[in-house]
């Protein structure tokens, strides 16, 4: 069964930490893998898009990092803001790419 | 602003009534997605259209929902006869095919309250 599952549920940190969120997926045949940021009551925003052959991709203080052997990715937040907060999730596309699963999130607070 | 947007972004309705959802895309996309999303879950896929084809169905989507986008640009989902349980938030998003290929770009959504 294609699955996406995302750990921690939730975290809290205090800004300026840094944090790590963890995806397993069991989906097959792998395609690509996205981070989505979403804030509370909006769309969710691409982050980054990895493919099969691609082991680590940044966006500013945004690091994720695919394991296409074990099917784990991790999204790492350096120097974390306030605006950070929110949920993230993690989506994986099968087949040519145009089945997509989606994890439930993690929810991340960032507090002062 | 070139992103895509969807309309209304609020809807409360009355349980048993019809409702209808836009989502404009952007421009150049050919394929466009719907999904559901409630509260403390990741989205899930409803539908999608490439083109004015509507090539996927999800088996979430009950005899109730129905989907259009009848020239290719802009889509709507209906629900009727609305539920409880339809409460959520409804989300467009739209894709190039060819294009950093199942790169998506997500609207606002839509945020279905049925009272």
């Amino acid at each position: 069964k294609n699955q996406v599952e995302q750990s921690p549920q939730s975290l809290i940190i205090l800004e300026g930490k840094n944090c790590t969120l963890q995806c397993n997926y069991t989906v097959s045949p792998f395609s690509n893998l996205r981070w989505y940021k979403q804030d509370t009551g909006r769309g969710p925003v691409s982050l980054t898009i990895m493919t099969f052959s691609e082991n680590t991709k940044s966006n500013g203080r945004y690091t994720a990092t695919l394991d296409a052997d074990t099917k784990q990715s991790s999204l790492h937040i350096t120097a974390s803001q306030l605006s950070d907060s929110a949920s993230y999730i993690c989506v994986v596309s099968a087949g040519t790419g145009n089945q997509f699963y989606f994890g439930t999130g993690t929810s991340l607070t960032v507090i002062p | 602003d070139t992103g895509v947007s969807q309309d209304p972004r609020h809807k409360i309705t009355k349980r048993g009534q019809n409702v209808t959802f836009r989502c404009d895309p952007i421009s150049e996309h050919n394929r466009l997605y719907w999904y559901r999303q409630t509260l403390g879950q990741g989205p899930e896929f409803l539908t999608y259209f490439q083109n004015e084809a509507q090539l996927e169905k999800s088996r979430l989507l009950s005899d109730r929902f129905s989907a259009e986008r009848p020239k290719g640009s802009f889509s709507t989902l209906e629900i009727q006869r609305t539920e409880q349980g339809d409460s959520a938030m409804y989300l467009c998003a739209s894709s190039l095919r060819g294009q950093l290929e199942g790169e998506q770009y997500f609207g606002p959504g839509t945020r279905l309250t049925v009272t």
